[in-house]
């Protein structure tokens, strides 16, 4: 069975940078066929897409935070991240991490979640 | 970007009843379809993808229809553990979205 598991600075300033870790645990990240995802929701609110990355390192991205993140992924940690530049109150969110697979795109395993509340 | 509009936002219903939601597209996204159910607090869980494949583990009372800009969810016979929240999600082209969601209450 698939396991993920955010982890992270729960509180980030304005304008720093918000950094958390997916460690994926009952399968390998480098298996072909899956993608590894960030997707945060708004308190009481909706899903929102953050980015893919692949284990090959190539990066699919939200356009509307294309310019402030970053997602990156270590195999031999069997981890991946998301660094998202330039926070401000609208991007506190519960982050959760996934992975989806390739062929239908849908995101079958997901981590718990983790709360980043951005004030001062 | 495409957008996803559920309905109803909301609904209220009881045990045994036959809910159906509706999930409408902008533009066609083929059958890159799924259909999630979250409750308070926890991640979200996949019923359904590829429009009308149930997830492994998931009832049967769960099943999804549709392709191309309109799809549903039906749940056959609401069972107490599923009050809950469903969002439709899209992964047609580069850039993915979720609906609003709907939440089935009592």
């Amino acid at each position: 069975q698939v396991q993920l598991q955010e982890s992270g600075p729960g509180l980030v300033k304005p304008s720093q940078t918000l950094s958390l870790t997916c460690t994926v645990s009952g399968g390998s990240i480098s298996s072909r066929g899956y993608y590894w995802s960030w997707v945060r929701q708004d308190p009481g609110k909706g899903l929102e897409w953050i980015g893919n990355i692949y284990y090959t390192g190539d990066t699919y991205y939200n356009p509307s935070l294309k310019n402030r993140i970053s997602i990156s992924v270590d195999p031999s940690k069997n981890q991946f991240s998301l660094r998202l530049n330039s926070v401000t109150a609208a991007d506190t969110a519960l982050y959760f991490c996934a992975r989806v697979t390739s062929t239908a795109r849908e995101f079958d395993y997901w981590g718990q979640g983790t709360l980043v509340t951005v004030s001062s | 970007d495409i957008q996803l509009t559920q309905s109803p936002s909301s609904l209220s219903a009881s045990v045994g009843d036959r809910v159906i939601i509706t999930c409408r597209a902008t533009q066609t996204v083929s059958t890159y379809l799924s259909w999630y159910q979250q409750k308070p607090g926890k991640a979200p869980k996949l019923l359904i993808y590829a429009a009308s494949t149930l997830h492994t583990g998931v009832p049967s009372r769960f099943s999804g229809s549709g392709s191309g800009t309109l799809f549903t969810l039906t749940i056959a016979s609401l069972q107490p553990e599923d009050f809950a929240s469903y969002y439709c999600q899209q992964t047609y082209g580069l850039m993915w979205t979720f609906g609003q969601g709907t939440r089935v209450e009592v």
